[in-house]
């Protein structure tokens, strides 16, 4: 069993629809990182929390720390939002991933 | 462009070849990473250098090589590798203290042993 765990492994839906990936954790970590990773394999960071609730746009973040869990909603979703998130512990100075949540919008 | 910059974007590379991977950040951070993404699986942390020092190695075969020359750059020397090490290698650099903990990650080299 993996540190980070995410559900779903893939996800498919429609274009507006209200998309929740989550993320549980098992390990100690200072801080949980959502990441976005596009065909191409580049990955951009878009969320850092390790409290409460962040907004940006039509993507929002939340964690519960007791419950260790963070989830990452997406608002009105849209083909371009279409890509593999990526949960990620971090611990001593290092991350712990999660195996990723594939995300594919159709129009 | 995300501030990390690796080159090649792309490597083919015979078993018996010796290669070299590139990263490069000026956004004054003074810890980088190689990371290892194969199909299917978690990315794998594979080194980290803080302060151009070697602070961990996640057993990984000697074949791969990490060099840090200064804080801006660091390198993936690859020789007599295997078809298993064909991956997505990704390099990222964060700040090596507790106030900052942002991480940015390069586009990555495509990796294809043959």
């Amino acid at each position: 069993k993996n540190e980070v765990e995410q559900s779903p492994q893939n996800l498919t839906a429609q274009e507006g629809e209200f998309i929740t990936i989550n993320c549980s954790y098992s390990v100690g970590i200072s801080a949980l990182h959502w990441l976005q990773q596009h065909p191409g394999g580049g990955i951009v960071s878009l969320f850092m929390l390790s409290s409460g609730k962040k907004k940006h746009g039509r993507l929002i973040a939340t964690i519960n720390i007791q419950e260790k869990h963070s989830s990452l909603h997406i608002t009105a979703s849209h083909p371009r939002d279409s890509a593999v998130y990526i949960c990620a512990g971090r611990g001593a100075q290092k991350l712990v991933f999660g195996q990723g949540t594939r995300l594919t919008i159709n129009p | 462009e995300t501030g990390v910059t690796q080159t090649p974007r792309h490597l083919v590379m015979g078993m018996t070849n010796k290669k070299s991977l590139k990263c490069e950040q000026h956004l004054g951070h003074n810890a980088m990473y190689w990371y290892k993404q194969s199909a299917k699986k978690p990315l794998e942390l594979m080194f980290v250098y803080s302060l151009e020092e070697r602070v961990e190695n996640n057993s990984v075969p000697s074949r791969f090589s990490p060099e840090c020359p200064n804080s801006s750059h660091l390198f993936l020397h690859l020789h007599t590798l295997q078809p298993e090490d064909s991956a997505l290698y990704l390099c990222a650099s964060s700040q090596w203290d507790r106030r900052s903990y942002g991480y940015t990650f390069g586009s990555g080299t495509r990796l294809t042993v043959v």
